[in-house]
């Protein structure tokens, strides 16, 4: 069945640093999301990726979509204190399951 | 407007013990999901729903059952409890009119087994 692949584990930076996480998947997919989890809470949806090649930008937070549709990546400018938390993408198998990475944990030292 | 609702948000089971976790969501969502989240691990999809009546095995299905009687509940069962199944348990929901929509999240039920 569909991996959903995702590195680092963790991740510690100074604030004002930049911070990256990569999603690879073992098949190719028909999009991706990304969340992010608050410690403490459940995962809140921040976007959708479908196109090849796509690339969305929120603020300071990049997302791209590789070629192949197979990987994704997360990328945050100048780390803030609010961005803490755990990043996980999400691929779809078909149009009905919702298969997770296993998340980066992002501490920031202030 | 709710979203999506768990009960309980904690529990504590004793060994072989059973339980049911209620998931309600006030979306009309057609796709419905029961993930566990452990240290590590992420999110792993235990079931899942495409609609009303229908259920299908997740990642990791074994030790769970799970009925969708009606569109906008999803319940998880677990017959005998085992300390294994101590964990965060979420439900989600999304729309299944797009093939690519978001899924909403209820706030988690974490379930202790001693």
């Amino acid at each position: 069945g569909q991996q959903v692949m995702q590195i680092p584990q963790y991740q510690h930076v100074q604030e004002g640093e930049d911070f990256t996480t990569y999603c690879n998947s073992s098949t190719t997919l028909s999009n991706i999301q990304w969340y992010k989890q608050r410690p403490g809470g459940h995962p809140v949806f921040l976007i959708q990726l479908v196109k090849s090649g796509e690339v969305k930008k929120q603020k300071r937070l990049t997302f791209q979509f590789g070629e192949a549709k197979k990987n994704s990546s997360l990328h945050i400018t100048a780390t803030q204190t609010t961005d803490v938390g755990t990043y996980f993408c999400a691929g779809r198998q078909g149009a009905q399951k919702l298969v997770f990475g296993q998340g980066t944990r992002l501490t920031i030292n202030p | 407007n709710a979203g999506v609702t768990q009960t309980p948000k904690f529990r504590v089971l004793k060994t072989g013990q059973s339980m049911t976790l209620l998931c309600a969501q006030d979306m009309n969502h057609e796709y419905m999901y029961w993930y566990r989240q452990d240290p590590g691990m992420g999110l792993r999809l235990i079931h899942y729903s495409v609609g009303e009546g229908t259920t299908a095995k997740g990642e990791v299905p074994d030790g769970y059952n799970v009925s969708r009687l009606k569109k906008q509940n999803f319940l998880l069962g677990l017959e005998s409890a085992a300390p294994s199944q101590t964990s965060v348990y979420f439900c989600a929901s999304s729309d299944g009119q797009g093939a690519w929509t978001e899924a909403f999240f209820g706030q988690g039920t974490r379930l202790t087994v001693v």
